[in-house]
């Protein structure tokens, strides 16, 4: 079964400065990634989301990661940090099951910007 | 427009009961999913169906169940068996390819009374 672990519940960072939230997964084949956002009392929206084409993925509201299967890894970035980017964020991958596909999500990263 | 909606917004549960959560989508997606939210633990799944009058448990069934007699449907029903049901339950839908997006609701807050 595929999983994804974020490392680092809460980040905090100043309006300005770049954002690195961080997420690995495990996966026996290729797999497909994804960021999504999520503000308070609402559901998730999509930010990005990596499926074997470029491993540089350009998302929403300035927002990329990067794939590497060297490392397992598709952190988040964001060159610099806005006040409206604080919010939970969760690295999510999709997982093949008999018929259809489950999403696995990880246990999120709450973004702190600081004025 | 198109989307999907869950209702009610909060809901509470008395000892004992059984409560339902609905999830209406009109996105003409064939996949529907129920997760469950408690703060430091992300999203953990707990149906989901991928055609009409199938549905798969998903890492937290126990306590819950579900129904997809029709496409657009995929009610939660949280009974007396969950011990803890308080959290915050999110209804998603998707083509079920896995290379694209889930579209989420705007979630259902649970609380016991």
């Amino acid at each position: 079964a595929q999983s994804v672990t974020q490392l680092g519940s809460h980040v905090s960072v100043s309006e300005g400065a770049l954002v690195l939230l961080r997420c690995n997964y495990s996966s026996s084949v290729p797999p497909y990634l994804f960021w999504y956002v999520q503000y308070p009392n609402q559901g998730l929206q999509l930010l990005l989301k990596y499926t074997s084409a470029a491993t540089l993925v350009k998302g929403i509201n300035g927002f990329e990661a990067e794939f590497k299967k060297s490392e397992t890894s598709f952190h988040l970035t964001k060159p610099s940090a806005h006040m409206s980017d604080a919010a939970e964020y969760f690295c999510a991958v999709s997982d093949s099951v008999p018929g259809t596909y489950k999403y696995i999500f990880g246990t999120g990263t709450r973004l702190k910007v600081l004025a | 427009d198109g989307g999907i909606t869950q209702s009610p917004k909060y809901l509470f549960r008395k000892e004992g009961q059984n409560v339902t959560l609905s999830c209406e989508q009109n996105l003409n997606h064939d996949a529907m999913y129920w997760y469950r939210q408690d703060p430091g633990q992300g999203l953990r799944l707990i149906y989901y169906s991928q055609i009409v009058n199938d549905f798969q448990k998903g890492d937290i069934a126990e306590g819950y169940s579900v129904s997809r007699e029709k496409k657009e449907s995929f009610p939660l029903t949280v009974t007396s068996a969950q011990k803890n049901p308080t959290a915050f339950y999110l209804c998603a839908s998707g083509v079920g390819t896995g290379r694209e997006k889930l579209f989420f609701g705007s979630g259902t807050q649970l609380s016991v009374l």
